[in-house]
């Protein structure tokens, strides 16, 4: 089932914070997240694991609290090079299943 | 290494004219995945192999199918395109096994189906 993202659109000036939600009506193993510029693949940025692994960028961070389903993505001090669209994809259930579900993405964009 | 490679980069076709979207890693990876991207939709999952000899079913299957005969290969095939079928496709692959590997996507292929 298809993660919900919110919001669905942020505007900032450079060096303001954002958060971007990921929430999941299904029990997650996993949550991916990636960063899509226009006209360019997706690109990763972090991932969360069930039991609180996390493997990621340096300069964002990301939380995953497994009993409400969800994750969130902080970007802090935003450079223009932050523009884009965020996914997050999620696996469900208790172990990994290999089949990541995406969310329907969020457009940030970061002015000077 | 070259990364995901596919394709071709851009393709038009007729409705009703059948097609095979490449794509290929040589990164030894055991997953590989095949999404579409419509504007609004986000990407969505069409079919995923774990393995050679290997696949499942994503979130949208219909009209679409793949096989695995290697490890490096994983073409999807359209048989009878449709307009709605217009999109991009993004290929991708990771290793597998759960422990928060990264997922390597390709250039993408635009569609466009008449």
């Amino acid at each position: 089932q298809q993660p919900v993202q919110s919001p669905q659109a942020v505007i900032l000036r450079e060096g303001e914070d954002a958060v971007i939600n990921c929430s999941s009506s299904k029990a997650l193993y996993s949550v991916h997240w990636y960063r899509q510029k226009h006209g360019e693949a997706p690109v990763f940025l972090m991932i969360l694991l069930k039991g609180g692994e996390q493997k990621g960028h340096e300069k964002i961070s990301a939380s995953f609290n497994e009993k409400k389903q969800q994750s969130s993505l902080y970007l802090t001090a935003s450079q223009l090079s932050y523009s884009g669209t965020y996914f997050c994809g999620t696996e469900e259930g208790a172990r990994n299943t290999d089949k990541l579900i995406f969310g329907t993405g969020t457009r940030l964009q970061v002015f000077p | 290494n070259a990364g995901v490679t596919q394709t071709p980069k851009f393709q038009v076709l007729k409705t009703g004219q059948s097609m095979t979207l490449q794509c290929a890693q040589d990164m030894n990876h055991e997953y590989m995945s095949w999404y579409r991207q419509d504007p609004g939709m986000g990407l969505r999952l069409i079919h995923y192999s774990v393995g050679a000899g290997i696949t499942d079913q994503g979130e949208v299957p219909n009209g679409y199918n793949v096989s695995r005969s290697t490890t490096e290969d994983f073409p999807l095939r359209l048989l009878s395109a449709a307009p709605s079928q217009t999109s991009v496709y993004f290929c991708a692959s990771r290793e597998s096994g759960g422990r928060g590997e990264t997922q390597y996507f390709g250039p993408g292929t635009r569609l466009l189906v008449l």
